[in-house]
């Protein structure tokens, strides 16, 4: 019983270099989402993808980039990273009932760029 | 646009004590509306939700009402436990806008025993 699988857990980079995080989903769910948190700050939505083949942007998009690979992966991209982007990444996805259909979260990515 | 309020926080409680952790929002349409909760190291996991107004959500002792004419989403419980120790969000989504969910700030409850 999977759910929302997120890969790596853990990662330092240095400003300026790239990486990127994988999210894999196996409830055969349309919609996948990347949010960011911050202490005292909620969670702000980055990108997502109401189904396969789509991507929008989010709230702070800037300086990330996402592929929908297929339905049931959604990777985020940081192309040159800032200590600004010092953070924890979730992943989550949602089902067909759109504003109905809860949330299904990973556990994160904690992200530490110096 | 949407935008949800939750009460601040550290909230400290002892065992059995009653939980109210407050929620209100603004929205343009009719939204559903959500609490999750997160513990230490993992992802948030859905808690209780809501679709309509006065339709009350339940889960583990948890409850909370819709109340449309005050716009409020209100998490109680009425005796927590020690393993209650988490950070609740309280969180919306519409239809209008394309089912993505807005979240409060999160408010931390600690119980003590």
């Amino acid at each position: 019983n999977a759910g929302v699988t997120q890969t790596p857990k853990f990662q330092v980079l240095k400003t300026g270099q790239s990486m990127t995080l994988q999210c894999a989903q196996d409830m055969n769910h349309n919609s996948m989402y990347w949010y960011r948190q911050d202490p005292g700050m909620g969670l702000r939505l980055i990108y997502y993808s109401a189904s396969e083949g789509t991507t929008d942007k989010g709230e702070v998009p800037n300086g990330y980039n996402v592929s929908r690979l297929n339905k049931r992966e959604f990777s985020l991209r940081l192309e040159s990273a800032a200590p600004s982007q010092t953070s924890v990444y979730f992943c989550a996805s949602s089902g067909s009932q759109g504003a109905n259909s809860p949330l299904h979260f990973g556990n994160g990515t904690r992200l530490t760029v110096t | 646009g949407d935008s949800v309020t939750q009460m601040e926080g550290p909230v400290t409680l002892s065992e059995e004590a009653f939980l109210t952790i407050n929620c209100t929002y603004t929205a343009t349409g009719y939204p559903s509306l959500f609490w999750y909760v997160q513990y230490p190291g993992e992802g948030l996991q859905l808690l209780l939700k809501a679709t309509k107004a006065d339709d009350k959500g339940s889960n583990k002792g948890f409850e909370a009402t819709y109340r449309k004419e005050t716009t409020s989403f209100h998490l109680e419980k009425g005796s927590v436990q020690v393993s209650d120790s988490a950070v609740y969000f309280c969180a919306l989504s519409e239809d209008t806008n394309a089912g993505k969910s807005t979240f409060g700030d999160g408010t931390t409850l600690t119980v003590k025993p």
